[in-house]
């Protein structure tokens, strides 16, 4: 079965120190990955996404991702937070099959601690 | 210029009206998606629309309707409300159906009471 787990619900941390989010998925058909971001009170927003090529991709606000194919695995990570990276973190995963469904994690709540 | 836009930010009502939210994007994109958003932030896909056509109906109550009048829009009716559906929708849109990103509306809170 295709699923997406994020383990965390929630992550606190303190400003200025690197934060990693985990995505994992499960898949026997290729994937689309994408992480969202949702401030309070709004819509989500994209992060970054990773379709193909280099597993290391770079995203908005600092934020970057590695697709780990092997261990279907795709976490968020930031070297520095600040408190406006104060949000709702959600993974997303389209499954390459016939109606490229995408599914998003539970989400996980960054908080930034000063 | 807001890309995808919801109207009303905000629907209150009671248990058994009818209500509907609208949907608009100006990106020209060819796919339109409704989802449900629960009081814990899980985000659940309703329904997926491309070029009109209904291509992602999840389980979901058929008091739920959504109507795609163009490619622009997709609007969604519910009939019978109950306490259950207060949660935020949100509209989003993306190019195409094949993986693309989607561009999220800003939601709309419905609280039924």
């Amino acid at each position: 079965a295709q699923s997406v787990t994020q383990l965390d619900s929630q992550v606190p941390v303190f400003e200025e120190a690197p934060v990693e989010l985990r995505c994992n998925y499960s898949s026997s058909v290729s994937v689309y990955l994408f992480w969202y971001v949702q401030y309070p009170n709004q819509g989500l927003q994209l992060l970054l996404k990773y379709l193909s090529g280099s597993t290391l991709v770079k995203g908005i606000n600092g934020f970057e991702a590695e697709f780990n194919k092997s261990q279907t695995s795709f976490h968020l990570r930031k070297p520095s937070v600040h408190i406006s990276d104060t949000a709702e973190y959600f993974c997303a995963v389209t499954f390459m099959n016939r109606d490229d469904k995408i599914i998003f994690g539970k989400g996980t709540r960054l908080h930034i601690l000063p | 210029d807001t890309a995808v836009s919801q109207t009303p930010k905000y629907l209150v009502t009671q248990m058994g009206n009818d209500k509907s939210i609208k949907c608009e994007q100006n990106l020209g994109h060819d796919t339109m998606y409704w989802y449900k958003q629960d009081s814990k932030k899980f985000l659940k896909i309703m329904f997926s629309y491309n070029n009109k056509e209904l291509i992602i109906n999840e389980t979901v109550p058929n008091r739920f309707s959504p109507k795609s009048p163009d490619k622009a829009h997709l609007n969604l009716h519910i009939n019978s409300l109950e306490l259950g559906d207060s949660a935020v929708y949100f509209c989003a849109s993306s190019q195409d159906n094949r993986g693309s990103e989607q561009y999220f509306g800003p939601g709309t809170r419905l609280t039924v009471t």
